[in-house]
């Protein structure tokens, strides 16, 4: 059973910093592109960064760039998100999520969420 | 980049059907999507991947009432014989190249 379990949310002073962890099992977590999306209180998903399957290569949306790393370790079966200069529209609950490839068309999506972790940014 | 719009809101009775829609933006109308579901208070599930041709692949557990379909630029998803835990936000996502996501806005869907 694919299982993604997030942690390290918290409530942090605008400015601060913070490091999401989320911990995979049940598949093998090497062989994947993984992702974290965040959800701000009653609004709508927002995807966040995505990171290959070696780490190699890593995407973000433009609010976060130079603020957030994403980040993995495959011995540990574990994605990290490292966020820095936290701001009050940072505040939301984070998903770490598994992205699946189709074999035939390529196109990737998210199969598998985690329950997520609450990151609250005030002073 | 694509832009994907969804109808704020959506209800229909209990047992009925109900059609959600997802509009891809101009120049993008043969990308797949995926669509999810987010009952109140959990993580989003995925529900399925749709192609524009129609073709659609369900994930794990995803009950028989869930199906997708395609024309033109929309992608739909349609609920038959609506239950209670159908209650739901519904979000659909697609891609730039992997290099970027986007999600709809989403649809609230209120089973009366």
């Amino acid at each position: 059973e694919v299982q993604l379990v997030e942690s390290g949310g918290g409530l942090v002073q605008p400015g601060g910093s913070l490091r999401l962890s989320c911990a995979a099992s049940g598949f093998t977590f090497s062989s994947y592109w993984m992702s974290w999306v965040r959800q701000a209180p009653g609004k709508g998903l927002e995807w966040v960064a995505n990171i290959k399957q070696d780490g190699s290569e890593k995407y973000y949306v433009d609010s976060v760039k130079g603020r957030f790393t994403i980040s993995r370790d495959n011995a540990k079966n574990s994605l990290y998100l490292q966020m820095n200069s936290l701001r009050a529209e940072d505040t939301a609950v984070y998903y770490c999520a598994r992205r699946s490839r189709d074999i035939l068309t390529g196109y990737l999506h998210f199969d598998y969420w985690g329950q997520g972790t609450l990151v609250t940014v005030s002073s | 980049q694509p832009v994907l719009t969804q109808s704020s809101s959506a209800s229909a009775s209990l047992g009925s059907s109900v059609k959600l829609t997802c509009t891809l933006s101009s120049g993008h109308s043969s990308y797949i999507i995926a669509w999810h579901q987010q009952q109140p208070g959990k993580a989003p599930r995925y529900l399925m991947k749709l192609e524009g041709s129609g073709s659609y692949n369900k994930g794990s557990g995803v009950p028989d009432r869930f199906s997708g379909s395609s024309s033109g630029a929309d992608r739909y998803l349609t609920i038959s014989n609506l239950q209670s835990e159908d209650e739901a936000d519904y979000y659909c996502e697609t891609w730039d190249s992997n290099t970027h996501v986007v999600f709809g806005g989403g649809t609230k869907l209120t089973v009366l």
